[in-house]
């Protein structure tokens, strides 16, 4: 168990559908990291935020947004939904702005049907 | 953008036995780090090399951060059935990267008791 907790842990929903995600880091952790992992493009970086503050963007659809809350729990946002983002979502957290020992929750399957 | 290729796609081996993987990059990372998935969970971080040239074990586990900072290994000695699952090399750049990792496309590892 790493600490990091990811609801719900399974999600199936419609075309065009809007979702949310859910995460809590580890006590103690600062930094928020959202991943999505496909049989396709494998693990790809989304977003990263740092107490409250957005660090570091990877390819992240217009469509899919984050924000970190003042708790430092974290939420993914995903609209419009298109078959194509069914995927698992990892959250990851550490302690610092550059953390490298990135400890992930045991993410989110998301099937759009 | 930055990509990892990991070596190889997957390996069958018997239990005992020693394996051994690789990643290279095109582009140069101040970290390299190697996590382990099994199925549907999220990865677990095995080693983490902040220098080139080190050197880290984690038990059976042996990873070497390479000389050029373009490449990291990752040995497994004495092969044991809980070895299964997917290992994963993943990159740092460091600087306005922050916390973003890269991920190779993962070794699929089957051990035959």
């Amino acid at each position: 168990d790493s600490g990091v907790t990811q609801t719900p842990k399974h999600l199936i929903t419609a075309t065009g559908q809007r979702v949310t995600l859910r995460c809590s880091p580890r006590s103690g952790d600062l930094s928020v990291y959202w991943y999505q992992q496909s049989l396709d493009q494998g693990l790809q970086f989304l977003i990263q935020y740092y107490n409250g503050e957005e660090r570091a963007k990877g390819n992240i659809l217009e469509r899919f947004s984050a924000q970190q809350f003042p708790d430092l729990h974290s939420e993914l946002n995903l609209s419009s939904l298109e078959l194509g983002d069914s995927a698992l979502y990892f959250c990851a957290s550490s302690v610092a702005s550059q953390g490298v020992e990135q400890y992930f929750g045991p993410g989110t399957r998301l099937t759009v049907t | 953008g930055q990509q990892l290729n990991q070596s190889p796609q997957s390996m069958f081996i018997q239990e005992g036995e020693d394996v051994s993987m690789n990643c290279t990059s095109s582009s140069i990372f101040n970290t390299w780090l190697w996590y382990k998935q099994d199925p549907g969970e999220g990865p677990v971080l095995l080693i983490a090399l902040y220098k080139a040239g080190e050197l880290t074990s984690n038990g059976r586990l042996t990873a070497q951060f390479g000389i050029t900072r373009k490449d990291s290994f990752l040995n497994i000695s004495a092969s044991i059935p809980s070895d299964v699952g997917i290992y994963f090399c993943a990159g740092r750049a460091g600087g306005t990267s922050y916390g973003k990792l890269t991920f190779g496309q993962g070794t699929i590892l089957t051990v035959h008791p």
